[in-house]
């Protein structure tokens, strides 16, 4: 079955720090979306993407994170200067047809700030 | 904005028994989606089922279906025939038919017990 993959699985990186998560979306899928999950929290959105442009992003989003595709194969999530309570875990999901009939989510990137 | 609530953060349910999770939500959307996804201990969430709201009828997945009230604002989810596979959180979700993300609520933990 096809899958969403996410790398790495876990990074760790230094407060203000530039990170990249880096998602894979199931190739004949055309909406990607990233979305956080902070320990013991709900699972949040944060950005929707399609047709190489953001279509709805969250009050989360703001100038600190960018989404990317650069290469038509992957989908980046980018945190500019990272903080403390930017620690959670990250979710990328792909759908076909757009959200409401679903989406493949991968397995996460634990994203610890130090 | 829409709520999702889960008001059970934890259960358990022996195994081959039968388990219901509930989840209401809150929405001036007339034209909606509803889900259930389920997050085992690999963390990739994957999901169960989804109901449209403008169909009267449950949906149901082999053990899985739902008990979708759309006047009480109510989307409970029953497993029948409870296997230890199923040990996991399960997060309700609510889609809103114009819009490009999902609402999460904060999810039931559930342990299928031998």
């Amino acid at each position: 079955e096809p899958e969403v993959t996410q790398t790495p699985s876990h990074q760790v990186t230094q407060m203000g720090q530039e990170v990249i998560l880096r998602c894979v979306p199931i190739s004949n899928h055309l909406y990607f979306y990233w979305y956080r999950q902070i320990l013991g929290q709900k699972v949040e959105f944060l950005v929707s993407f399609y047709n190489n442009e953001i279509s709805e992003k969250s009050e989360i989003f703001d100038d600190q994170f960018s989404v990317e595709r650069p290469d038509g194969s992957n989908f980046t999530l980018k945190i500019r200067s990272t903080k403390l309570e930017d620690s959670a875990m990250y979710f990328c999901a792909s759908s076909v047809t757009g959200p409401l009939y679903g989406y493949t989510f991968g397995s996460g990137t634990r994203l610890t700030v130090v | 904005a829409q709520t999702v609530t889960q008001s059970q953060p934890e259960m358990s349910v022996q195994e081959a028994e039968t388990v219901t999770l509930s989840c209401t939500y809150d929405t001036s959307e007339n034209n909606y989606y509803l889900f259930w996804y389920k997050q085992p201990p690999s963390r990739q969430m994957i999901l169960v089922i989804r109901q449209e709201a403008y169909k009267q009828q449950n949906a149901t997945e082999n053990r899985f279906s739902v008990n979708f009230q759309k006047a009480a604002k109510s989307f409970s989810l029953k497993i029948s025939d409870s296997q230890l596979g199923d040990t996991a959180m399960y997060f309700c979700a609510f889609g809103g038919a114009g819009s490009y993300q999902l609402t999460f609520g904060k999810g039931t933990k559930l342990s299928v017990i031998p």
